[in-house]
């Protein structure tokens, strides 16, 4: 899984700290993605960047703000979580966000909130 | 609307028997259907996809999908089974004429190998 890259893998903070999750891309591609695992419910996709403009923000809450410096990395700030956003959040990429092409996903940040 | 079903939660087999994995999908369209696995405490791994042609998909580490256009499904297959198989996989489907970015996830089906 050395395509996609995330830090950190373990994280946990309580309510009122601010914390970032980072991707990073090693593929080439120009779409990165963050998506959302929680047990028990199917995968949910979050926000979608393309060619570093965010092209999809899913109905997610002001409280996780996603940021794309370059083509190659991708954030997702939290501030203010709540108990359910505990989660397995994964970030993936592809060569575009063309309906075709193959997402690859990172191994994901396993995200506690307190 | 656009959606994916994995009818089982878990599917048991022993070891050197074929499996299936059942996935049907409902979309408006024509459909672009992907199969991942996912091992604990991993990301998910890309197995394979139908986008369009040979109904018959080949992907990884021996698996096979089939597209039927009637029944709207792709089931996952596998000839003879294996312990390592044993994970979390997912169907998931993109129709044309949708967002680019709807990609839609099945809940997941435990596939569960014994020695």
């Amino acid at each position: 899984e050395t395509g996609v890259t995330q830090t950190p893998r373990h994280l946990v903070m309580g309510m009122t700290n601010k914390k970032s999750l980072k991707c990073e891309q090693h593929l080439g591609h120009n779409a990165m993605y963050w998506y959302k695992q929680s047990a028990k419910k199917p995968l949910e996709l979050m926000f979608v960047y393309s060619l570093e403009e965010r092209v999809e923000n899913n109905s997610v809450p002001s409280r996780f703000s996603p940021e794309c410096p370059n083509s190659s990395h991708l954030f997702l700030h939290l501030h203010t979580l709540q108990p359910e956003d505990s989660a397995l959040y994964l970030c993936a990429s592809s060569q575009s966000d063309s309906y075709t092409d193959t997402q690859y996903f990172g191994p994901g940040t396993r995200l506690t909130v307190l | 609307a656009q959606s994916v079903a994995q009818p089982e939660d878990q599917v048991n087999v022993a070891e050197g028997n074929p499996l299936t994995v059942k996935c049907t999908y409902s979309v408006s369209g024509n459909p672009y259907l992907f199969w991942y696995v996912q091992y604990p405490n991993r990301g998910l791994q890309f197995l394979l996809k139908y986008i369009t042609g040979d109904n018959l998909v080949k992907g990884s580490y021996g698996f096979e999908a089939e597209f039927n256009k009637s029944q709207t499904s792709f089931h996952l297959k596998k000839p003879s089974a294996l312990v390592s198989d044993s994970a979390l996989y997912f169907c998931a489907v993109r129709a044309l004429y949708s967002s680019a970015s709807k990609i839609i996830f099945g809940s997941g089906t435990r596939l569960s190998i014994r020695p």
